[in-house]
């Protein structure tokens, strides 16, 4: 699993609030991911990382915010949260000297 | 990065081996092919990859054409447990931003 843990697993919340979902890593590779995947969208990337305080955006980062104020730990926040942004969201992991890449275990997140 | 393209759903039968294709005839000279998994609700699991020459590992063996337009996964002995989507990416590996996942190949192992 390559050391990648998400938090909360499953989370639901209401339309307008702020939420914050974190992704942590044991070994500290450089770049991180954030990714949803919705039905019939496969996974599309919301913002990536490739250092301490270095973010951008991906294909969908409309409402995402990120930061990275460590090399472990990299956070999505939805500002506030629309029904549009119940999705599974996925981070991942780069593992730099063989560029594959490491999928955490995902959270559920549901906004009604 | 290159596209692909996948079958939407392929059977096997348990013991037997699953072969999966992918074509990717826009393939650069700089990409590579990766192959990925998803077991229901779970994260995608990295298989393997390569760039032109064949590829095995403990997983998976994957074979490339020459011409590089195509591949094939391969899961020598399959179980009911390699039941999942299973997604061909094609990526330079400098290029550090994502992987572009498509719909991929749902693949049911049978008894």
């Amino acid at each position: 699993d390559a050391g990648i843990t998400q938090s909360p697993r499953h989370k639901v919340t209401e339309t307008g609030t702020p939420v914050t979902l974190r992704c942590h890593q044991t070994e500290n590779h450089r770049y991180m991911y954030w990714y949803r995947q919705d039905p019939g969208h496969g996974l599309r990337l919301i913002h990536y990382s490739y250092g301490v305080k270095d973010t951008d955006k991906g294909e969908v980062s409309d409402g995402y915010s990120v930061s990275r104020s460590k090399t472990e730990d990299f956070l999505l926040t939805l500002e506030s949260a629309t029904s549009s942004q119940t999705s599974v969201y996925f981070c991942a992991i780069n593992r730099d000297r063989v560029d594959e890449q490491y999928f955490g275990p995902g959270t559920r997140l549901t906004v009604t | 990065d290159a596209k692909t393209t996948q079958p939407p759903s392929m059977d096997c039968a348990e013991g037997r081996a699953a072969n999966l294709p992918c074509n990717h005839s826009t393939i650069s000279g700089n990409e590579y092919v990766y192959w990925y998994r998803q077991i229901h609700s779970q994260g995608p699991q990295y298989i393997i990859h390569g760039l032109k020459n064949n590829e095995t590992n403990e997983m998976a063996s994957l074979i490339i054409t020459e011409d590089r337009k195509s591949s094939t996964l391969i899961l020598p002995h399959a179980t009911l447990r390699d039941t999942a989507v299973y997604y061909c990416i094609v990526r330079a590996t400098y290029n550090n931003n994502d992987m572009r996942f498509g719909a991929g190949t749902r693949l049911t192992v049978k008894p």
